[in-house]
């Protein structure tokens, strides 16, 4: 059974930062690509961070809101994926979700439950 | 960065009725489409990809169709179980969601 779990959410101020870890188990982790997917409250979804492992050549990609704050990498041999996301603004609040793409050109097919970022002074 | 739109943004319907979403893209996107579902508090779930491609496991009132810029998803015969928020996804350049689509009970 595929299963995807993060960690590491939290309530923190301004200007400060946060790792998000996403545990997963019950498929061959480098199969596949990783990548964090946001919601602030009420509002859409918000593809963050994705990250292609050595099967898609290993690159990164960042939506312009987090480029240069946020840093998607992963543990291959632990099956983990982590968020590093620093300087953070009040309008980084929302649910992470960790998200396995299917495909280079990806849809996420498994979803994890989320973990709450909450960025308030 | 490719744009997503969808229309309407709110829809009332019955059970039973047959409901279409459509979703626009900024610019060309072949047929590298998907939606999701998400209901309050739930995590989204994978409905349909590569515009008409029924995710298995995925009742089959549930079809998409389109390409290039212009895509609808089509709900036949309505359920309760559908009422939920939709959206679009292009994956042909990194990922962007549209803003949603709420089927809600007329």
């Amino acid at each position: 059974e595929v299963q995807l779990a993060e960690s590491g959410g939290g309530l923190v101020q301004p200007g400060q930062s946060l790792r998000l870890s996403c545990m997963t188990s019950g498929f061959t982790f480098g199969a596949y690509i990783m990548t964090w997917v946001r919601q602030a409250p009420g509002k859409g979804l918000e593809c963050v961070a994705l990250i292609r492992t050595d099967t898609y050549g290993g690159t990164t990609q960042y939506a312009a809101s987090v480029q240069g704050r946020f840093t998607i990498s992963v543990d291959a041999s632990k099956g983990i994926a982590y968020l590093q996301m620093n300087s953070l603004k009040t309008e980084d609040t929302a649910v992470y979700y960790c998200t396995r793409g299917r495909g280079l050109q990806s849809v996420y097919d498994y979803w994890g439950q989320g973990t709450l970022v909450t960025v308030s002074s | 960065d490719i744009q997503m739109t969808q229309s309407p943004s709110t829809l009332s319907a019955s059970v039973g009725d047959t409901v279409t979403i459509t979703c626009r893209a900024s610019q060309s996107i072949s047929s590298w489409l998907a939606w999701y579902q998400q209901k309050p508090g739930k995590v989204p779930k994978l409905l349909i990809y590569k515009s008409s491609n029924l995710e298995s496991g995925v009742p089959s009132r549930f079809s998409g169709s389109g390409s290039g810029t212009e895509f609808t998803l089509t709900i036949s015969s309505l359920q309760p179980d559908d009422f939920a928020t939709y959206y679009c996804q292009q994956y042909v350049s990194y990922s962007t969601f549209g803003p949603g689509t709420k089927v809600e009970i007329k």
